[in-house]
């Protein structure tokens, strides 16, 4: 079965000040799906970014870095730098192969950004 | 363009009534989903469709009934509405292993 833990359930800092936001998964698939998804206080949910699980390679998109490590079964999610804008709920999620399309969510983060 | 749209936004209602929720993509996806986000913003899977095809049911009331009339829609109907169905429903689609995208949700309030 699958499962994705977001151990840090509020996170909050000082504008500019550097965050990681913490997420670990469980699959006893070898081929699998993660991703990363914000919802902002508007609501909608807004995609980040996905990974396969044979890409380990990890990625930077301007003030956003991600570390995908299989040994410790961890994809995490750096904000550099952050801003007032970036304040949310961020959500880590897990599609394996074998369940079809079935997209399992972690519990998310609401990430605080304070001026 | 939206890709997946859903509608209404927001919808209020009083219990013991029967609602439904549209939702359409234009990405030519072949599986839509549906999602209910709590009040803990917890995000957990209602139903899945490929392809018209009825994938994932997962343990929800049988008052929730999904209809896909082809795959760029899928409706939810909802009978005999609960407070406890207060939530925000979303809509998704995605391809074959790639990245679900959502509709902006729909806040259903029950009173």
């Amino acid at each position: 079965a699958q499962k994705v833990t977001q151990a840090q359930t509020e996170i909050s800092v000082v504008e500019k000040e550097d965050v990681t936001l913490d997420c670990v998964y469980e699959t006893r698939d070898t081929t699998y799906y993660l991703f990363w998804y914000k919802q902002p206080p508007s609501g909608e949910l807004v995609f980040l970014i996905r990974r396969n699980s044979f890409d380990e390679q990890n990625e930077i998109s301007g003030r956003y870095s991600w570390n995908f490590q299989k040994s410790t079964s961890s994809f995490n999610f750096t904000i550099t730098a952050s801003q007032v804008v970036d304040s949310a709920v961020y959500f880590c999620a897990l599609k394996e192969e074998t369940s079809g399309s079935r997209l399992t969510f972690g519990e998310g983060t609401q990430l605080t950004v304070n001026p | 363009d939206t890709a997946v749209s859903q509608t209404p936004k927001y919808l209020v209602t009083q219990m013991g009534n029967d609602k439904s929720i549209k939702c359409e993509q234009n990405l030519g996806h072949d599986t839509m989903y549906w999602y209910k986000q709590d009040s803990k913003k917890f995000l957990k899977i209602m139903f899945s469709y490929n392809n018209k095809e009825l994938i994932i049911n997962e343990t929800v009331p049988n008052r929730f009934s999904p209809k896909s009339p082809d795959k760029a829609h899928l409706n939810l109907h909802i009978n005999s509405l609960e407070l406890g169905d207060s939530a925000v429903y979303f809509c998704a689609s995605s391809g074959a292993s790639t990245e679900a995208f959502f509709g902006q949700g729909t806040r259903l309030t029950v009173v």
